[in-house]
């Protein structure tokens, strides 16, 4: 299966930690990619190869991939920080890309 | 640094062909994959497919019929056709520069397309 599954909303409170999960079958074959789109802006991607920050990425973003699913956690969330997040890999043979349907992180 | 931008028709009729291009500046043109990711309106993201600079392709299956993307190293740029588009087909369309064959490192700013009569 190529399919990546991520919840389509999670909302917390400044300060708080934030988690959005990414499952799928290609996971623990294949690298994980998250990026953060910002409303009427372009993605960016954040972490790569499941853990690795992208430059310019604060230390409070960070990912793991356990199994199947893998993790975004945003730590001492802030009012910038509200977006949508999408993960990214390959089916299983590494041949195509699938991205997640999006998760709209919501900053109370 | 890379630099990307997408160029063409923001309205194209049905059963057309929908053209675009994507204007590059970066030190080595072969150093990159050079993709396309479409996003509709309030959706998420769709991988289109990508060209290196060699001419070789990868497109995603469910758009493989009707897509073809090509390159132009002299001008470093690099063209996405979607042949017989429709309603669905309207898209902000992003081009992409990929390290690696399934990562995307640097976006242009996108390009929105209306398929629509």
């Amino acid at each position: 299966s190529s399919d990546l599954t991520q919840p389509p909303s999670v909302s917390v409170s400044p300060g708080q930690t934030a988690r959005i999960t990414c499952s799928g079958d290609a996971l623990p074959k294949q690298y994980s990619y998250w990026y953060r789109q910002k409303a009427g802006q372009a993605p960016v991607l954040i972490i790569y190869q499941d853990t690795e920050r992208s430059s310019g990425i604060p230390e409070r973003f960070s990912a793991s991939t356990s199994g199947t699913t893998g993790t975004l956690t945003i730590s001492e969330v802030q009012p910038e920080d509200e977006a949508d997040y999408y993960c990214q890999s390959a089916d299983t043979t590494g041949t195509y890309v699938v991205f997640g349907g999006g998760t709209k992180l919501t900053v109370l | 640094q890379v630099r990307l931008q997408e160029s063409g028709p923001g309205l194209v009729q049905p059963s057309e062909t929908l053209s675009l291009a994507c204007s590059v500046s970066v030190a080595s043109f072969s150093d990159y994959y050079w993709n396309w990711v479409r996003q509709p309106p309030g959706k998420g993201l769709e991988y289109i497919g990508f060209v290196y600079y060699n001419g070789d392709t990868n497109y995603n299956p469910s758009l493989k019929s009707r897509v073809t993307i090509s390159v132009d190293t002299s001008r470093n740029q690099f063209s996405l056709k979607l042949t017989s588009v429709t309603a669905a087909d309207t898209a902000v369309y992003y081009c992409a520069a990929s390290s690696s064959a399934t990562r995307f490192d640097y976006w242009g700013q996108g390009a929105l397309v209306n398929v629509s009569s």
